[in-house]
């Protein structure tokens, strides 16, 4: 079966860590995306890749970091930048083709704590 | 820019109730416009979609319309389950972005009582 899979599910850091978030997709999919979900909000932007080794900073990418070095894996780093890292973290991935409506998959998610 | 507006929840309906979620959005030009479903401590999956006004997208019971003189893509579903609990997003794509960026609503949260 065809899907994006995130792991792990819940992940927990002490201050001043760096942690890694995984997401892999074989939809063969183009392009990729990371949200944040805080409790009551809608989806964040963080980082997005439209193609192999190429990303681009959505909205809030400050205090992450993103790798697009193979086309079925877009892995997250939480770097001891972001001073709020506490939440859920979300991976999609899409065709990728501009200018067509292409609906956008998303993994199951990881729950991120700051002990 | 390009924004979503949706009904503050939560929403708590009886079994059987019909479902309204309101949903309205600001953009320039034809946006494609999207539901999406999230259940509890799961991803989000998608619903119905339209890209055209006066579009109609539907799925396991629920209809929205792409409506383009009210900016409006309100969520319905004429009679609700328990198994519908969830919190719905609205979201829309826009007409003139270089990728496939998408704008999401906050969110509506269902809870359906037996």
């Amino acid at each position: 079966d065809g899907g994006i899979t995130q792991s792990p599910k819940y992940l927990f850091r002490k201050e001043g860590q760096n942690v890694t978030l995984s997401c892999e997709q074989n939809l063969n999919h183009d392009a990729m995306y990371w949200y944040r979900q805080d409790p009551g909000q809608g989806l964040r932007l963080i980082y997005y890749s439209q193609i192999v080794n190429d990303f681009q900073k959505g909205d809030i990418a400050e205090g992450y970091s993103v790798s697009r070095e193979k086309k079925e894996s877009f892995p997250l780093t939480v770097t001891s930048a972001q001073k709020n890292p506490t939440a859920f973290y979300l991976c999609a991935s899409s065709i990728g083709t501009s200018g067509i409506a292409d609906t956008q998959y998303f993994g199951p998610g990881t729950r991120l704590t700051v002990l | 820019g390009d924004s979503v507006t949706q009904m503050e929840g939560p929403v708590t309906l009886s079994e059987e109730a019909f479902l309204t979620i309101n949903c309205t959005y600001t953009a320039t030009g034809y946006p494609s416009l999207f539901w999406y479903v999230q259940y509890p401590g799961e991803g989000l999956q998608l619903l119905l979609k339209a890209t055209k006004a006066d579009d109609k997208g539907s799925n396991k019971g629920f209809e929205a319309t792409y409506r383009k003189e009210t900016t409006s893509f309100h969520l319905e579903k004429g009679s609700v389950q328990v198994s519908d609990s969830a919190v719905y997003f609205c979201a829309l794509r826009g007409a003139k972005t270089s990728y496939d960026k998408v704008i999401f609503g906050p969110g509506t949260s269902l809870s359906v009582i037996p």
